[in-house]
């Protein structure tokens, strides 16, 4: 079975720097990946790890550990219109088969 | 490149209604399309899979007869919600793979209200 956990809520300052965990127990991984999603709106997608280490776009990195079945997602230089759902999914298996399953889902707020 | 639309954006029916939701590549061919399910402060759910000329593939616990899925074309997926009621109330997000990349590309959801 697949089972992706994350903190529900997580609330930072505008300016700070936030670190979102997840950790997966999935049959099979072929890449994990991870979208905000504001109110109302369909996810959009920010970052992607398949080798263990770190992915750094911009204020945002994302960091992944197979052997632990963790990763993590840092947002620096917060700013208001960070606040939103973070998701973090599991693609498996390999293939035309594959399918991303979620995490629960992150609500962030981002406060003055 | 790589836009997913979908139709209608919001919905409201009545119960013991039928509504259909259009998912389309529009600049891409899309050999698989996946729906999603999200209630309110929860996360994304995969109800099913759909491969373009074959039988939709449902996730356990999704009633196939409920939530009919077809996928005619490399374009266009539908999800129709038979005999709807208001615990369907949801929305409904689809997405679309192309054959050349493992990466889903999401639309912008359909609200759903049955009242």
């Amino acid at each position: 079975g697949q089972n992706i956990d994350q903190p529900t809520e997580m609330t930072a300052t505008e300016g700070a720097i936030v670190q979102i965990n997840c950790t997966y127990q999935t049959s099979g991984f072929n890449g994990l990946f991870w979208y905000q999603q504001h109110a109302g709106e369909a996810p959009t997608f920010l970052s992607y790890n398949v080798l263990d280490g770190l992915e750094e776009k911009g204020r945002f990195s994302s960091f992944l550990s197979r052997s632990k079945g963790y990763s993590y997602l840092l947002l620096k230089e917060l700013q208001m219109k960070d606040s939103a759902s973070y998701l973090c999914a599991v693609r498996s298996p390999t293939g035309t088969a594959s399918k991303l399953t979620f995490g629960t889902g992150t609500r962030l707020q981002v406060t003055l | 490149g790589a836009v997913v639309s979908q139709h209608p954006s919001r919905v409201i029916c009545k119960s013991g209604t039928s509504v259909k939701i259009e998912c389309r590549s529009l600049d891409f061919q899309a050999t698989t399309m996946f729906w999603y399910r999200q209630f309110p402060k929860q996360s994304l759910m995969l109800m099913a899979t759909s491969n373009e000329g074959s039988k939709a593939t449902y996730e356990q616990g999704v009633e196939k007869d409920k939530f009919l899925i077809n996928h005619a074309s490399l374009t266009l997926s539908t999800l129709t919600v038979t005999s709807a009621h208001p615990e369907d109330s949801s929305f409904y997000i689809c997405s679309a793979r192309t054959r050349q990349r493992d990466e889903q590309y999401f639309g912008p959801g359909t609200r759903l209200t049955v009242t």
